[in-house]
């Protein structure tokens, strides 16, 4: 267990929906990482938020949002949904410092039909 | 921009044999940690190893090594007496050490079987 909590597991919804992926860090990690898994990106980087504020933006589509509450949990908002963004969405969190590893969660399955 | 490449999509070895995955990476910075992750069919993302560049020594957990060769942009995995719960895809993953770019880049994965 790595501690850090992903919600839901799985989550099957339409085109054009909007979903909203929740991470809940380890305790004392202030850095959360949002990751997508697809068949045929593998894994990217979408977005880093360190207390609050967002620090780097990977390869996030503007349809993607994100956000990181004082409580330190973060969501990922997918809106407009489309078939190729069925994907596995992985959270991670971190103490402050690159030297600190990185801690996946189990990931949020998400499918579109 | 750094990238990471694992070009072997699949690879096999007998069970208690000994398997080597290979990784190169490409940056200009100089410091920097190197990653091997492992996925099982389960999904979850599980650290096998890491490395820190300014590190010469080869990183070693139980019957995991790695061959770091900095010059040459190249990071293998080790994997000896090879048991049948190494079965999973394999990540080789890199992360600067900058204060502010700390996100992780994967390769595309080797996906290892283990034959009984």
């Amino acid at each position: 267990d790595s501690g850090v909590t992903q919600t839901p597991k799985h989550l099957i919804t339409a085109t054009g929906q909007r979903v909203t992926l929740r991470c809940s860090p380890r305790s004392g990690d202030l850095s959360v990482y949002w990751y997508q898994q697809s068949l045929d990106q593998g894994l990217q980087f979408l977005i880093q938020y360190y207390n609050g504020e967002e620090r780097a933006k990977g390869n996030i589509l503007e349809r993607f949002s994100a956000q990181q509450f004082p409580d330190l949990h973060s969501e990922l908002n997918l809106s407009s949904l489309e078939l190729g963004d069925s994907a596995l969405y992985f959270c991670a969190s971190s103490r402050s410092g690159s030297n600190q590893p990185q801690h996946f969660g189990d990931g949020t399955r998400l499918s579109i039909l | 921009a750094q990238t990471v490449t694992q070009s072997q999509p699949e690879m096999s070895v007998q069970e208690a044999e000994t398997v080597t995955l290979s990784c190169t990476y490409d940056t200009s910075e100089s410091d920097y940690y190197l990653f091997w992750y492992k996925q099982p069919p389960s999904r979850q993302m599980i650290l096998v190893i890491r490395q820190e560049a300014y590190k010469q020594q080869n990183a070693t957990e139980n019957r995991f090594s790695v061959n770091f060769q900095k010059a040459a942009k190249s990071f293998s995995l080790k994997i000896s007496d090879s048991q049948l719960g190494d079965a999973a895809m394999y990540f080789c993953a890199y992360r600067s050490a900058s204060y502010w770019d700390d996100k992780i880049i994967f390769g595309k994965g080797t996906r290892l079987h283990i034959l009984p």
